[in-house]
């Protein structure tokens, strides 16, 4: 197990409503990913928070935004949801803001919209 | 665009044979080269990484082969055995941007270890 946690588990959410997403990353970790996983897909890269700041975004629109606590937990929070939103979301965590720290991924949320 | 490319997109392996999983990629700036492990219902987890200033890095059964020329990398096991029985991921990313861009995936490679 990496130590990352992720809640909840499943949700099922209706097309135009607020969803959020919690993560846990490891102690000691202050960077936090967030990623979409489509059904047998890759996961896309969504954003990066580093000592509570973006960091950096992937080709997501501003709907998608987040937020990372001192207490090395974090959220991602998605608006006006569309049904292509559905997929599983994941969280990694890693030591520092480096391409080449290693990322330690949650189990992630499934996240339905109706 | 797909920036980094995988196949094949399934593979049938029989117990104790060698497993190949190839990806490309296309942007040069690329300079680190890991790849993930995901079992139905967990998140991936890191299995083996490669930076571009070697060819080859070995992990007990798992190798990664790596071709700067060819922008070209690709995992290796060896002894496939029926717990190796999961989906592979390749990524890329640039360890300079940090995470300006993030881990780059390929589509990844659903592997039957059969005993």
């Amino acid at each position: 197990e990496t130590g990352v946690t992720q809640s909840p588990t499943h949700l099922i959410k209706t097309r135009g409503q607020q969803v959020t997403l919690r993560c846990s990353s490891q102690s000691g970790h202050n960077t936090v990913s967030w990623y979409q996983q489509a059904l047998g897909q890759g996961p896309q890269f969504i954003f990066q928070y580093y000592r509570e700041e973006e960091n950096g975004r992937g080709n997501f629109p501003p709907r998608f935004s987040g937020l990372q606590f001192p207490n090395y937990s974090s959220e991602l929070n998605v608006n006006a949801l569309e049904l292509d939103d559905s997929a599983l979301y994941l969280c990694a965590s890693s030591l520092g803001p480096s391409g080449g720290d290693t990322q330690y991924f949650g189990p992630g949320t499934r996240l339905t919209v109706l | 665009q797909q920036q980094v490319k995988q196949s094949p997109q399934s593979l049938i392996v029989q117990k104790g044979g060698i497993s190949i999983i190839n990806c490309a990629y296309e942007n040069t700036a690329f300079d680190y080269f890991p790849w993930y492990q995901q079992f139905p219902g967990k998140g991936p987890a890191l299995l083996i990484a490669i930076r571009p200033d070697v060819s080859e890095k070995k992990e007990g059964r798992f190798t990664i082969s790596f071709n700067k020329s060819a922008k070209q990398f690709s995992l290796h096991i060896m002894d496939s055995q029926p717990g190796d029985s999961a989906t592979y991921f390749c990524a890329a990313s640039h360890r300079g941007r940090g995470g300006a861009d993030g881990l780059t995936f390929g589509k990844g490679t659903h592997l039957i270890i059969q005993p």
